[in-house]
């Protein structure tokens, strides 16, 4: 099965600031259609989970353009632009090339 | 707005079965496909399986045989069954809708979980 590997599994930041979070793939999750398949979920406490991103890069109806996504081929990123409190949250990286579909381990977003 | 609630017991003996119940509102399950993921304490996620609007089932290998996942579609209502288990299925356990876009699927809605501990 694919592994997906989230390196930090927390990162702090400032409200304001720009954060990155990491994936990296143990494959390509580039499909012959020229798309990685390769989404980002937000898990805030109290909400439900929420999908932000899919194909590495498109964000879902009503996310904020402050989120981005990037990356091809293994390592992918999303990045945060001037960081809200409302997006402290944990993030995962999910691949949906290969069943069985695999997250990664998670990565925390916090405050300083 | 489609919203999905999960539950069940909160507490399984090990060997017993885990039963869930995701009822869903403001949307038929007779359309997309809708599964269950699970996290683990720690924060790793897993996903389970799902089933689709036809009622045609994929599961992670890693549950075996001991995963099944039904619907009734009278009630709006899919279940996740999930036998022989031992403490290291302790886990918060989500139902999601997957929806395709653009040719992918994503897990669009979800509930907000339920805690099952498996303990004797």
């Amino acid at each position: 099965q694919i592994t997906l590997t989230q390196q930090a599994e927390s990162l702090w930041v400032s409200p304001g600031e720009k954060v990155s979070i990491t994936c990296r793939a143990s494959q390509s999750l580039l499909y012959t259609d020229g798309k990685h398949y390769l989404s980002w979920y937000q898990q805030r406490p109290g909400q439900t989970t929420k999908a932000l991103i899919y194909h590495a890069s498109i964000r879902t109806d009503g996310v904020p353009t402050r989120f981005i996504g990037s990356g091809s081929g293994t390592e992918f990123t999303l990045s945060i632009e001037d960081v809200q409190p409302e997006d402290i949250a944990l993030y995962y990286c999910l691949q949906t090339l290969k069943k069985p579909w695999t997250f990664g381990g998670g990565t925390k977003l916090e405050l300083k | 707005e489609v919203q999905l609630q999960e539950s069940g017991p909160g507490l399984v003996k090990p060997s017993q079965s885990l039963s869930l119940t995701c009822s869903v509102t403001g949307y038929s399950i007779t359309s997309n496909y809708w599964g269950w993921i699970r996290k683990f304490p720690g924060n790793k996620m897993e996903w389970m399986g799902y089933i689709s609007y036809s009622g045609s089932t994929s599961y992670n290998p890693s549950l075996k045989s001991r995963i099944s996942i039904t619907r009734d579609t009278s009630k709006n209502q899919f279940f996740l069954q999930l036998n022989s288990v031992t403490t290291e299925d302790t886990a918060t356990y989500y139902c999601a809708r997957y929806s395709e876009i653009r040719g992918t699927s994503v897990m669009d809605a979800w509930g907000q979980g339920a805690s099952v501990t498996v303990s004797s």
